[in-house]
């Protein structure tokens, strides 16, 4: 199967402090990346669809100047979480996309404002 | 209405059964369907995905997919306690193009 990449799995940062998390596909060229939040015993939600060389395309809601994504070449994306407050603390993954409708989720990445 | 609609059990079942879960979507032009499984804190894990009305089986778990009934299952034959996790549907196609719109997931205890 193919491999993703998501590093840090775990920070822990202080609030105001901006964190970046990377998400890398290692055996395969990702076109499209997505991120993901998910709150505990909540589903995940999608908050940003990531196309290489493009601007990502944020869900409603999600602030794009809050939630910097960056999809510079074909496997890698990331999501920089700036200025960060304690309610961002959630769970972050990411999945990359291959082919049509294939996605493959990172190991994810725990966030912990304090 | 939800876009993709899960039971959030949770839903136990004794060990060697078989565990029965059930997804509707609202999108009719929904192309992929998927299930994953997450364990606490962990990722999703793809189990199983189908892309065709019927049944596709691969070792203990089979996908059925009805698209004139906007509905996905999955069955777990000889549940193992190993197979307790939340286990999350998800949709791609339709409006939402590549887009992956995930259920809010069912909780599965599989008792030893």
């Amino acid at each position: 199967g193919a491999v993703v990449s998501q590093h840090p799995s775990r920070v822990i940062c202080k609030s105001g402090t901006s964190v970046k998390i990377e998400c890398r596909s290692l055996d395969f060229q990702a076109t499209t990346m997505f991120w993901y939040r998910q709150f505990p015993k909540q589903s995940l939600m999608l908050m940003a669809t990531s196309n290489e060389g493009s601007k990502a395309t944020y869900e409603q809601g999600v602030e794009k100047d809050k939630f910097l994504i960056n999809h510079a070449s074909l496997t890698l994306s990331t999501l920089t979480v700036t200025s960060a407050h304690p309610e961002d603390s959630s769970f972050y993954i990411c999945s990359a996309g291959r082919g049509a409708t294939e996605a493959f989720f990172g190991q994810g990445t725990r966030l912990t404002v304090v | 209405q939800k876009e993709v609609e899960q039971n959030s059990g949770p839903l136990s079942v004794p060990e060697g059964a078989i565990a029965s879960l059930n997804c509707t979507y609202s999108d009719r032009g929904s192309q992929s369907f998927f299930w994953y499984r997450q364990y606490s804190g962990k990722s999703p894990e793809l189990i199983m995905f189908i892309y065709s009305n019927g049944d596709k089986e691969d070792g203990r778990f089979t996908a059925q997919l009805n698209k004139a009934s906007q509905y996905v299952s999955l069955l777990i034959r000889d549940s193992q306690p190993s197979d307790s996790a939340t286990y999350l549907c998800a949709v791609t196609g339709g409006t939402g193009g590549f887009k992956t719109i995930f259920g809010a997931g069912t909780r599965l205890f599989v008792k030893a």
